[in-house]
């Protein structure tokens, strides 16, 4: 079973800190995304990286920049946090263009 | 601009009976479609995914329809229980194009009754 893990579930954090969300998966999948949920709004795309070192941005990349020096870590940094960065953050990865998403449980962000 | 639309914030439904779940899309380039399962405080898991190629796919009590000329896919639930309590999300992509990225809607939160 492909593994996908997010270092923390639930983090708080001060309006203006620097935050780094990270996630490590077990299955040498190529791809790997950071998508945001919030209610009515599904599951939005941040950014995406299809190789080490390369990055795309997704849906709403503002406010966030990535990093995937390795294979199997994908880091989401949140360089000035704001209050309208409070969400589900979910990390998910896939081994081709085809296929589904496998998702992390998530990190819940409070920002105050 | 909302690309993959689900209208339906929520459903309930008896146990026994049938659920549908049903999902809209305007980009004609999509052209395979899933759907995800999503229970509180864990993360979306793969239920069950349709290529443009088809108009039916089943797995077990789960079946997904593409009505391609409508933009329109649903996801039929037989018969639902109450373990199937949780928001479903459809998703799309498009393929080779688009590494494998998904473009999600809203959710519908289904409820199954005992």
């Amino acid at each position: 079973d492909v593994k996908v893990t997010q270092s923390s579930r639930y983090l708080v954090k001060r309006t203006g800190e620097k935050v780094f969300l990270e996630c490590v998966q077990d299955m040498d999948h190529e791809n790997m995304f950071w998508y945001r949920q919030d209610p009515g709004l599904g599951l939005r795309l941040i950014y995406f990286s299809y190789d080490v070192k390369m990055k795309e941005k997704g849906d709403i990349p503002e406010g966030y920049s990535v990093s995937r020096e390795k294979k199997e870590r994908f880091s989401l940094i949140l360089e000035s946090a704001s209050t309208n960065q409070t969400s589900m953050y979910l990390c998910a990865s896939s081994r081709a263009s085809w296929g589904p998403l496998h998702f992390g449980n998530g990190t819940r962000l409070t920002v105050t | 601009d909302q690309q993959v639309k689900q209208n339906s914030p929520s459903l309930s439904v008896q146990e026994g009976r049938i659920s549908i779940l049903n999902c809209d899309y305007t980009n004609s380039m999509f052209d395979y479609f899933l759907w995800y399962k999503k229970y509180p405080a864990e993360g979306p898991t793969f239920l069950i995914s349709i290529s443009s190629i088809k108009d039916k796919n089943e797995d077990g009590r789960f079946t997904v329809f593409l009505n391609k000329s409508a933009k329109h896919l649903s996801l039929h639930i037989v018969p639902s229980q109450p373990g199937d309590s949780a928001v479903y999300f459809c998703a799309a992509s498009s393929g080779g194009t688009s590494y494998g990225k998904l473009t999600f809607g809203q959710g519908t939160i289904l409820t199954v009754h005992p």
